[in-house]
């Protein structure tokens, strides 16, 4: 069965330094999703990303997040200088064009000391 | 805007209880309803959906019916066994093509033998 892959699984990293966060969407999806949840709370949007651009975006997505779909496969997220409220885990997602499901990868835990 | 309100846990059961975890939703529109299963140390796995009024969701033996009178989409089991022990995300898509997941807080199941 299909699936959502993201590398690494945990990712740990000091304050201040950048982080890019991988994920390979299922192959025939057109819409791409990157969500968090920190610890104990709930699963936040973060951006969707639909013919490579960015079609909406929450207010925790500032100036220090950033996303690119670098070639048919990979879709990145990117902390430019990451601060401790980032830790959390970051699911990546995918949807094909319709009504279909949304489809969730196993997610990367980003741990920022 | 959307919004999840969820039933709050943790919620204990012993297995072949019945279970039901309590969801209403505030949305404009048509949402598309969705519960989401997360086990152990994984990722947020699709459990059922429902797309339209009175539609019924299931999968796995779990149940929830999209009731636009009452803007409920409560989970429901017969009977509960260990493996069902994870948390539940209740979560819906605006319409509109809006397809982001707005998510509830989620709730903690743990089935004792």
């Amino acid at each position: 069965e299909p699936e959502v892959t993201q590398t690494p699984s945990h990712q740990v990293t000091q304050m201040g330094q950048e982080v890019i966060l991988r994920c390979v969407p299922i192959s025939n999806h057109l819409y791409f999703y990157w969500y968090r949840q920190i610890l104990g709370q709930k699963v936040e949007f973060l951006v969707s990303f639909y013919n490579n651009e960015i079609s909406e975006k929450s207010e925790i997505f500032d100036d220090q997040f950033s996303v690119e779909r670098p070639d048919g496969s990979n879709f990145t997220l990117k902390i430019r200088s990451t601060k401790l409220e980032d830790s959390a885990m970051y699911f990546c997602a995918s949807r094909a064009p319709g009504q279909g499901s949304t489809f969730f990868g196993q997610g990367t835990r980003l741990t920022v000391v | 805007g959307n919004s999840v309100t969820q039933m709050e846990g943790p919620v204990t059961l012993s297995e072949e209880a019945f279970l039901t975890i309590n969801c209403t939703y505030t949305a404009t529109g048509y949402p598309s309803l969705f519960w989401y299963v997360q086990y152990p140390g994984e990722g947020l796995q699709l459990l059922l959906k429902a797309t339209k009024a009175d539609d019924k969701g299931s999968n796995k033996g779990f149940e929830a019916t999209y009731r636009k009178e009452t803007t409920s989409f409560h989970l429901e089991k017969g009977s509960v066994q260990v493996s069902d022990s994870a948390v539940y995300f209740c979560a819906l898509t605006g319409g509109f093509g809006n397809e982001k997941l707005t998510f509830g807080t989620g709730t903690r199941l743990t089935i004792i033998p």
